[in-house]
C-alpha cells in the first residue's frame, strides 16, 4: 500500500516557467513532509521541507504548499532552470521517527 | 567534507553468492538506514539502525542482514542473493534537524545486478 504517491512519473517544463510537482499521502499520522532531488548516478539530496503546522514554506525559487484536509502537497519551482532537471521525490515522516516514506518520484525536465 | 560513502558503486554477481555492501558516514550520526530504489516504487526502507548494536527491520527486510558494530559503519549483507534483489541501493544517515525534520544524507548508491 503506497502511503505517499506521486502520480506523475514525468513532467516537462519550459525554462523560465513554473514547475509544479504534486504529491498525495494517505496516512494522517504524517506530520513532516520533505522533497528530495536526485541527479543520475548520485544519491538523493534534501531540498525543502514543511511541518504539518504550516501550509507554506519558501526557500528561494522553491516553495512547498501543504493542504492537510486534502492530504496533498506540491512543490513549486519558479523560475525553472535547466539545472533543475532531475528526479524529485516526495517523502513523509512522523515527528521523532527516523523513517521516511517516499513517493515513486517525478522526473522533471526543463527545456531551454 | 561531510559525506556518506558506499562501496562498491556497481556490482554484478550470481544467485547465491554472498556479498556485502559497505556504508560509512563521517558526520557522527546515530541513525543510519538502507533503502532500495525500484522503478515505480520509489525508495523503500530495508533496515535501519538507531545506534551502535541497535538495528531494526524496515519495510522490505527479507533477504537482507545488517550490522552496526561502529557508529560510522552500517554494512548491508546479502547472504544468498536472488535476482529479485537486483536494484539500486542507498545508504543514508540522519541527524535531528531543526523542528524535528528528518533530513537524511544519502550515499551515491550501489547498483546491484544478480544473475
Amino acid at each position: 500500500d503506497q502511503q505517499v504517491k506521486q502520480n506523475s512519473p514525468s513532467l516537462s517544463v519550459q525554462e523560465g516557467r513554473i514547475s509544479i510537482l504534486n504529491c498525495d499521502y494517505t496516512n494522517s499520522m504524517f506530520d513532516y513532509f520533505l522533497w528530495y532531488k536526485k541527479y543520475p548516478a548520485e544519491g538523493p539530496t534534501f531540498l525543502i521541507s514543511i511541518s504539518s503546522i504550516k501550509d507554506k514554506n519558501e526557500d528561494g525559487r522553491f516553495t512547498v504548499f501543504l493542504n492537510k484536509s486534502a492530504k496533498h502537497l506540491s512543490l513549486h519551482i519558479v523560475p525553472s532552470q535547466p539545472g533543475d532537471s532531475a528526479v524529485y521525490f516526495c517523502a513523509a515522516s512522523v515527528e521523532g521517527a527516523q523513517k521516511l516514506v517516499f513517493g515513486q518520484g517525478t522526473r522533471l525536465t526543463i527545456n531551454p | 567534507e561531510a559525506q556518506v560513502t558506499q562501496n562498491p558503486r556497481y556490482l554484478i554477481t550470481v544467485t547465491g553468492k554472498k556479498l556485502t555492501v559497505t556504508c560509512s558516514q563521517n558526520m557522527n550520526h546515530e541513525y543510519m538506514s538502507w533503502y532500495r530504489q525500484d522503478p515505480g516504487l520509489g525508495l523503500r526502507q530495508i533496515y535501519y539502525s538507531m545506534n551502535v548494536e541497535v538495528t531494526d527491520k524496515g519495510d522490505v527486510p527479507e533477504g537482507y542482514k545488517v550490522s552496526r558494530k561502529e557508529k560510522r559503519n552500517f554494512p548491508l549483507i546479502l547472504e544468498s542473493p536472488s535476482p529479485n534483489q537486483t536494484s539500486l541501493y542507498f545508504c543514508a544517515s540522519t541527524r535531528a534537524g531543526r523542528g524535528g525534520y528528518n533530513e537524511q544524507f544519502f550515499g551515491p548508491g550501489t547498483r546491484l545486478t544478480v544473475l
